[in-house]
């Protein structure tokens, strides 16, 4: 299968501690997003890349949170010292963007949930 | 700024039963709209989209018509089937840059019962 994975698929941690999330997007697709889903909640946009540039963040990241995508494939998210209200679910999604054609369709994958005691 | 607002869940509905879920928005100009669903234990996918006022989209027997007018994009099944048991999310995309920066509604979870 060669969609979108991310891993771990969930994580608990301690209060202050760091964690971090990778998603492996869809081979071809130059474009990775990362949103975020609490319970009850659709999806909200954190930020996204283009190839290895992160073109933009939402005022939802704050500078606790920080995503690479270094060689333009694998992408990482970490919290650093969380705190309980980030506890929710963290979805990836990639696309693939031309001038030709944007569909805007995403391809996200299952998520990766963490808990924060 | 941009917002969905869809129905309230859960939806329990009999095998066979007519489907609709209320989708409205508020957006600048004219976004692209788009239903996902998300079936338990996996990801969010795409179900159908409608790029412009008047447009239909369809898939696997379910229907959404973007109505300008009434800022709307109600999604449709005329029979539902048990594996249609999934939360349905109704999402909007700015006509501004090229990105699919997406706007989620809550989501609606519907159960279909034999």
């Amino acid at each position: 299968d060669t969609g979108v994975s991310q891993d771990p698929r969930h994580k608990i941690t301690k209060r202050g501690q760091n964690v971090t999330f990778r998603c492996d997007p869809i081979s071809e697709h130059n474009r990775l997003y990362w949103y975020r889903q609490t319970l009850g909640q659709g999806p909200e946009f954190l930020t996204y890349f283009q190839n290895e540039a992160q073109l933009e963040k939402s005022r939802l990241l704050s500078d606790r949170f920080s995503a690479e995508r270094p060689k333009g494939s694998f992408s990482t998210l970490e919290i650093q010292r969380t705190e309980q209200g980030d506890s929710a679910m963290y979805l990836c999604a990639s696309s693939l963007a031309s001038t030709v054609s944007n569909t805007g369709e995403l391809f996200f994958g299952e998520g990766s949930r963490l808990t924060v005691l | 700024g941009n917002s969905v607002t869809q129905m309230e869940g859960p939806v329990t509905l009999s095998e066979e039963a007519f489907l609709t879920i209320n989708c409205t928005y508020t957006a600048t100009g004219y976004p692209s709209l788009f239903w996902y669903v998300q079936y338990p234990g996996e990801g969010l996918q795409l179900l159908l989209k409608a790029t412009k006022a008047d447009d239909k989209g369809s898939n696997k027997g379910f229907e959404a018509t973007y109505r300008k007018e009434t800022t709307s994009f109600h999604l449709e099944k005329g029979s539902v089937q048990v594996s249609d048991s999934a939360v349905y999310f109704c999402a909007l995309r700015p006509n501004t840059g090229t990105a699919s920066k997406l706007t989620f509604g809550t989501g609606t979870r519907l159960q279909v019962t034999l």
